[in-house]
């Protein structure tokens, strides 16, 4: 595609309900990264894969918090159980290689969670 | 404490006009350095990127400069547009060894409102 989409663009789910989050990296693209952005706080990494290695979980805020990669292309970030400090903007991020740390990351529109 | 800070939180200047906007990071080491521009409702998009030894990068109207022995960088938006209304973010990229994720720090941006 011709650049990172995300779906849905808004969800409103209740408190306690799971919720899944789609996204559709850049074709070609192996790193994927999910972030979450709060209000008034800056971009905060959840969730890395490169290639077929182990994904790097290190930012997932609590085990509620999973994320798959199918085929190494659409990722999908699951939240369970889901509390209203969950209630944010999910973005989700590709580029052509993690292994550089100069490659530019193309963000998607993201997903704007609301848990009431 | 916010290993990315940036200043001013807000700011608003007249069409045509010039501004500054600042970052002062805390990260060491670091690999490079980024300006994304995030317009509301949509994912960051990158504007310059500077690795350490660079001091000064152009995009357009657009220029970034970077002093690594005090640890600030900063945007200078010139000739300002209606179009550049939006949050302008700092990013900083550790320099991580042996293959580690290529993590970002985000600061929490600079919200700029351009008035005609």
């Amino acid at each position: 595609g011709a650049g990172v989409s995300q779906s849905p663009s808004n969800k409103v789910t209740e408190k306690g309900k799971d919720v899944e989050l789609r996204c559709d990296p850049i074709s070609g693209h192996t790193a994927l990264y999910w972030y979450r952005q709060s209000l008034g706080q800056g971009l905060e990494f959840l969730i890395y894969f490169q290639g077929n290695s182990a994904p790097d979980k290190s930012g997932l805020p609590s085990d509620r918090f999973s994320a798959e990669r199918t085929g190494g292309s659409v990722s999908t970030l699951t939240i369970q159980r889901t509390q209203q400090e969950d209630s944010a903007v999910y973005l989700c991020a590709s580029s052509s290689s993690g292994t550089s740390s100069y490659n530019e990351q193309f963000f998607g529109p993201g997903t704007r969670l609301t848990v009431l | 404490k916010n290993q990315v800070e940036q200043s001013p939180q807000s700011l608003i200047i007249l069409e045509g006009k010039n501004c500054t906007l600042q970052c002062n990071y805390t990260v060491s080491p670091f690999s490079n350095l980024r300006w994304y521009k995030q317009d509301t409702g949509r994912g960051p998009v990158s504007l310059t990127i500077m690795t350490f030894s660079e001091n000064t990068k152009s995009n357009g109207r657009y220029t970034a400069t970077l002093d690594a022995d005090t640890k600030q960088s900063s945007l200078h938006i010139t000739a300002s547009q209606l179009s550049d209304s939006a949050s302008y973010i700092c990013v900083v990229s550790p320099r991580y060894y042996g293959g580690a994720t290529n993590k970002l720090i985000f600061g929490t941006g600079t919200l700029l409102a351009v008035q005609p």
